[in-house]
């Protein structure tokens, strides 16, 4: 495509329940990045992959938050257990290369938990 | 890790004023400085950048400018047009290919 792209654009979950967000990144690009968007707030780190390998997931909230990139080209982020504090937009991006490439960022998912 | 601090956190200038955002940023290996534009309930855009090795840039109403002794850089929008309402965001990237943004700037262009 030409572009990333997210899905689902909007998701409303219960407390409680899972819920899995998609990212689908620029074709070819190797390194993927997860963020958390709170309203009026920059985008925070989550997890970072350079292909398939997750070489970072220190900005995880909880053990609840697991993401996966198998085959190095889509990527899930998934919350177990939602909280309300888990609401906010999560956003995807990716990136040509390691060392001064820009990263491209999806539209986004926003997650509402009640 | 990398810190990214921005100023102001809001931003209203008359139409045709400049309008400038700061950001300082911690870590003097950082090498990459993005600025995105995001519209509501968009996503943020790259509008500019500038690597490390280059004092500043500029691309038509836009430019930026990074000091790399005193850790800070700038964007500079001339000519200011309602359009250019949004929040502004800057971006560091440190070494180890990680992003750290500012918290962003809200800028109101006032026709």
């Amino acid at each position: 495509g030409a572009g990333v792209s997210q899905s689902p654009r909007y998701k409303v979950a219960k407390r409680g329940q899972d819920v899995a967000l998609r990212c689908d990144p620029i074709s070819g690009h190797v390194s993927l990045f997860w963020y958390q968007q709170a309203l009026g707030q920059g985008p925070e780190f989550l997890t970072y992959f350079q292909n398939e390998a997750q070489l970072d997931k220190s900005g995880l909230p909880s053990d609840r938050f697991f993401a996966e990139r198998p085959e190095g080209s889509v990527s899930t982020l998934k919350i177990q257990r939602t909280q309300q504090e888990d609401s906010a937009v999560y956003l995807c991006a990716s990136s040509a290369r390691q060392g001064q490439s820009p990263l491209h960022f999806g539209n986004g998912t926003r997650l509402t938990v009640t | 890790g990398e810190n990214v601090e921005q100023h102001p956190s809001t931003l209203s200038v008359q139409e045709g004023d400049s309008a400038v955002i700061k950001c300082t940023y911690s870590d003097s290996a950082s090498n990459y400085f993005p600025w995105y534009k995001q519209e509501l309930g968009k996503r943020p855009q790259l509008i500019i950048d500038i690597r490390s090795n280059v004092g500043e840039k500029k691309d038509q109403r836009i430019a930026v400018t990074l000091n790399k002794t005193a850790k800070h850089f700038s964007l500079h929008i001339t000519e200011t047009q309602p359009e250019d309402s949004a929040v502004y965001f800057c971006a560091a990237k440190d070494t180890g290919n990680q992003f750290y943004f500012g918290t962003g700037t809200s800028l109101t262009v006032i026709p």
